[in-house]
């Protein structure tokens, strides 16, 4: 069966540092990845998804990029953190773009 | 673009009540829905969907939601919530054929004992 894992489950950085955070699944290939933002009260944003290796797609301009070094590995990036991406972020995947799985989820807080 | 409306953000209701959680979205074309829901602590899992046919469709834990396409609109339903239902509920739409999942903004549903 197939799995997702996020990592870190939670992490604190000041102002001003790198962030790397990282998906990745198990249990099928070339699948659709994707990061979203979830805040309270507003639901979930999608940041980037990705059809297949090296290809990303932004949804909305920001402070964070995204890349897909491997086929089952995302990893969400930022090289200077602003207190705004605070917040819950979140990976999914799908073999079709219809249902999408998500993963544990990695909570940040930036200070 | 596709948006998808849930209002009434929080719900508080007894054990044995029954409950309905309204989705709307906007887009005029072929699409395909979802109800998605995350207990507290735990991942955001998928509750139910409908992609074509019966447009009433049945979910896991007893949940049930109606496709009205003339009302652009996709409820969720239950006839007798349990305490173990206490959770935040995700209507999520997608054009068909299109990578990106619209999302409401969610119900917390808090059920008393």
């Amino acid at each position: 069966s197939q799995t997702i894992h996020q990592w870190p489950a939670t992490l604190v950085q000041p102002v001003g540092s790198p962030l790397s955070l990282e998906c990745t699944v198990e249990g099928t290939s070339n699948p659709n990845l994707y990061w979203y933002r979830q805040a309270a009260g507003r639901g979930l944003q999608l940041l980037f998804y990705s059809v297949g290796i090296g290809q990303i797609s932004s949804e909305v301009p920001q402070n964070l990029s995204a890349s897909r070094p491997q086929d089952r590995q995302f990893i969400l990036s930022s090289k200077k953190l602003l207190l705004s991406d605070s917040g819950f972020y979140l990976c999914a995947w799908s073999v079709r773009p219809e249902t999408q799985y998500f993963g544990p989820g990695t909570r940040l807080l930036v200070l | 673009a596709q948006s998808v409306s849930q209002h009434n953000h929080h719900v508080i209701l007894s054990e044995a009540a029954s409950l309905e959680l309204g989705c709307n979205y906007s887009y005029g074309g072929t699409v395909n829905l979802f109800w998605y829901v995350q207990y507290p602590g735990q991942h955001l899992q998928l509750l139910l969907k409908y992609f074509s046919g019966d447009p009433l469709v049945k979910g896991i834990k007893g949940f049930e939601a109606e496709f009205i396409k003339s009302k652009f609109s996709f409820n969720l339903r239950k006839p007798s919530v349990q305490w173990s239902d206490t959770a935040e509920y995700f209507c999520a739409v997608n054009a068909e054929g299109n990578n990106r999942l619209a999302f409401g903004k969610g119900n917390q549903v808090v059920v008393i004992p």
